[in-house]
């Protein structure tokens, strides 16, 4: 049980280059999730996806694209990279039965993606 | 958007106990209040989490307020491998696509340093 496996680790890209940001999950979790953290700042939300099929905006959506073909896997698109967009990235997944959070339930994180853009 | 408030940072003795407050005086009847852990910029760690009663799992204790507008995350015997920063965070647990279901707001944290 591997958890949360994010690929490439570490990454630099030129302005307006594209490239995709792997995730992917072994614990059968139905909610994925990709946060984006900026140097001494707190995570913010990029997307998210409640399933197979199912991806919404987060807070800071602006740049990325994500799909969500299989239950596994949760790949984060950044199109045109812009130094903005410099960070480190974390995906992330939960179990919620029914897509019902009263529970409470656990989200697991990744060990992140360090991107640089220059 | 985090909804909570927490010092900026916090030391403790090793082998003390570690207790950090968190503010969340705006949170509502069906939000959690979680808390994670960052250790050197790795993925955040869970530690505990709690809707009203107070909660103890091997990692700590979470301890709420009858009102819920506060909490005290506490790791009773702290250790140098405790120092990282500590999120306290309030979740929505709600049924749906399209509402702020499963987000994770958080604030820039606590940095708990634990000195020999």
């Amino acid at each position: 049980n591997a958890g949360v496996t994010q690929t490439p680790k570490f990454r630099i890209l030129k302005i307006g280059q594209s490239m995709t940001l792997q995730c992917a999950q072994d614990m059968n979790h139905n909610y994925m999730y990709w946060y984006r953290q900026d140097p001494g700042m707190g995570l913010k939300l990029i997307y998210y996806s409640v399933g197979a099929g199912i991806t919404d905006k987060g807070e800071v959506p602006n740049g990325y694209n994500v799909s969500r073909s299989t239950t596994e896997d949760f790949p984060l698109r950044l199109e045109l990279a812009a130094p903005s967009q410099t960070s480190v990235y974390f995906c992330a997944s939960s179990y919620s039965p029914g897509g019902d959070l009263g529970s409470g339930n656990t989200i697991y994180f990744g060990e992140g993606s360090w991107l640089t853009v220059v | 958007d985090a909804k909570t408030t927490q010092p900026t940072s916090m030391d403790c003795a090793e082998g003390r106990a570690a207790n950090l407050p968190c503010n969340h005086s705006t949170i509502s009847g069906n939000e959690y209040v979680y808390w994670y852990r960052q250790i050197h910029s790795q993925g955040p760690q869970y530690i505990i989490h709690g809707l009203k009663n107070n909660e103890t799992n091997e990692m700590a204790s979470l301890i709420i307020t009858e009102d819920r507008k506060s909490s005290t995350l506490i790791l009773p015997h702290a250790t140098l491998r405790d120092t990282a920063v500590y999120y306290c965070i309030v979740r929505v647990g709600s049924r749906g696509r399209g509402s702020t279901l499963g987000r994770l707001y958080f604030g820039r944290g606590t940095q708990l340093t634990v000195w020999p």
